[in-house]
């Protein structure tokens, strides 16, 4: 059973588009909140991160939303751009730290040219 | 430069022959742990390490063993490898003092095929 909940699997947007990718948590303890960006043949890479005391964080052209009381948090990107084709990872974790991540399942964008 | 270096990056081996992954970081780091990640599934945690001769077991370790003799490294150990072994691994550290661990520094992976 898995405690984050990802979706869409698969994301096509046209640049320039706005791409968005939703999460959904049970685990109330939850208290940290990842996005990692993953390129094929590369590991994953901490992208933006967000803790449940904020609705919302934005670092250039990637904002996350959160919605503690829907337990529920969601990847934006604007202006998506070619280059940001990669897997989305969600994730969160317990301690407020990045020891114990529990991983969505991925997202796979595309962003045409 | 920073990084998590993992060997071999490919890896076909026959059920039941031992083999080990290593982990190396050159960050200093505390904190290392192992993942696999496996279609539709995102990456879970196998063990992970606080600290030098501090192990402990992550969502699924079931199979694997670890060791942590040297702050730098983090061998993982399939001393029975079968099929459903078969995945990709990622090792991962992250600097671990008070408040500060909040990003896990991911090495390139190593695709790990039992037949």
């Amino acid at each position: 059973q898995q405690q984050v909940k990802q979706s869409p699997q698969s994301l096509i947007v046209q640049k320039g588009g706005i791409s968005i990718i939703n999460c959904a948590y049970e685990n109330t303890a939850f208290d940290y909140f990842p996005w990692y960006q993953q390129f094929p043949g590369k590991g994953p890479a901490l992208l933006i991160a967000i803790r449940p005391d904020v609705s919302e964080k934005k670092e250039g052209r990637f904002t996350i939303s959160f919605n503690k009381s829907a337990k529920q948090f969601s990847l934006h990107i604007m202006d998506s751009q070619p280059g940001d084709s990669a897997t989305y990872f969600c994730a969160a974790s317990r301690d407020g730290s990045a020891r114990q991540l529990t991983f969505g399942s991925g997202t796979q964008l595309t962003v045409l040219p | 430069e920073a990084q998590v270096t993992q060997n071999p990056r490919y890896l076909i081996t026959v059920t039941g022959k031992k083999l080990t992954v290593t982990c190396s970081q050159n960050m200093n780091h505390e904190y290392m742990s192992w993942y696999r990640q496996d279609p539709g599934l995102g990456l879970r945690q196998i063990y992970y390490s606080m600290n030098v001769e501090v192990t402990d077991k992550g969502d699924v370790p079931e199979g694997y063993k670890v060791s942590r003799k040297e702050k730098r490294n983090f061998p993982l150990i399939l001393e029975s490898p079968s099929p459903n072994q078969t995945s990709l691994y990622f090792c991962a550290s992250s600097l671990d003092w008070g408040l500060m661990n909040t990003e896990a520094f991911f090495g390139q992976g190593t695709r790990l095929t039992v037949v």
